[in-house]
């Protein structure tokens, strides 16, 4: 089963931070929280991760509450071309020392213009 | 473009048919995943190579389903005896083994219809 909650669905305005939340209470301690979308009909995009420090890159910023139960994935200006569903995964280390993601049904976040 | 890719992209076949779809990682990536998605749903995990060892399979690859990956470099998923309940669209990914973890990048994918 999934170890992550997200709401079915946003609206976002075009130009405006999409602010896009995740719930992981039982995340452990090396396990890292990632973000990836999927715009209709393609692979899953790679989009930021992180382990318990905020991160940013050209895309996005992953801010991780202090107690890492907690994530918000923040689009800092929305274009109708971020239109996707977004998945927040929390990997699990295998047995066989790989990283398992275990997708939910994740957001899917309309920009709207 | 050197990013994960997938051939074909789509493919009808009618049930009880065999197909085999291939996929190219990323170049020198050695982990490759295949997973599984149907409508409205996220990824589902199939199956995950190390080189050429195939690590892990879920319960989801029934015995109709094969993977392999002979050289460590390309893989091929093989699904014998087609069922209508197989049309989803398949997924591949590759990482580069790394500490303390590693990102999969996902390719196209092959949408597959079962008639």
């Amino acid at each position: 089963d999934a170890k992550t909650t997200q709401p079915p669905s946003m609206d976002c305005a075009e130009g405006r931070a999409a602010n896009l939340p995740c719930n992981h209470s039982t995340i452990s301690g090396n396990e890292y929280v990632y973000w990836y979308r999927q715009i209709h009909s393609q692979g899953p995009q790679y989009i930021i991760h992180g382990l318990k420090n905020n991160e940013t890159n050209e895309m996005a910023s992953l801010i991780i509450t202090e107690d890492r139960k907690s994530s918000t994935l923040i689009l800092p200006h929305a274009t109708l071309r971020d239109t996707a569903v977004y998945y927040c995964i929390v990997t699990t280390l295998t047995s066989s020392g790989t990283y398992k993601y275990i997708f939910g049904t994740g957001t899917r976040l309309k920009v709207l213009a | 473009d050197t990013g994960v890719s997938q051939d074909p992209r789509h493919k009808i076949t009618k049930r009880g048919q065999n197909v085999t779809f291939r996929c190219d990682p990323i170049s020198e990536h050695n982990r490759l995943y295949w997973y599984r998605q149907t409508l409205g749903q996220g990824p589902e995990f199939l199956t995950y190579f190390q080189n050429e060892a195939q690590l892990e399979k879920s319960r989801l690859l029934s015995d109709r389903f094969s993977a392999e990956r002979p050289k460590g470099s390309f893989s091929t998923l093989e699904i014998q005896r087609t069922e209508q309940g197989d049309s989803a669209m398949y997924l591949c990914a590759s990482s580069l083994a790394a500490e303390p973890t590693d990102t999969q990048y996902f390719g196209p994918g092959t949408r597959l219809t079962v008639l």
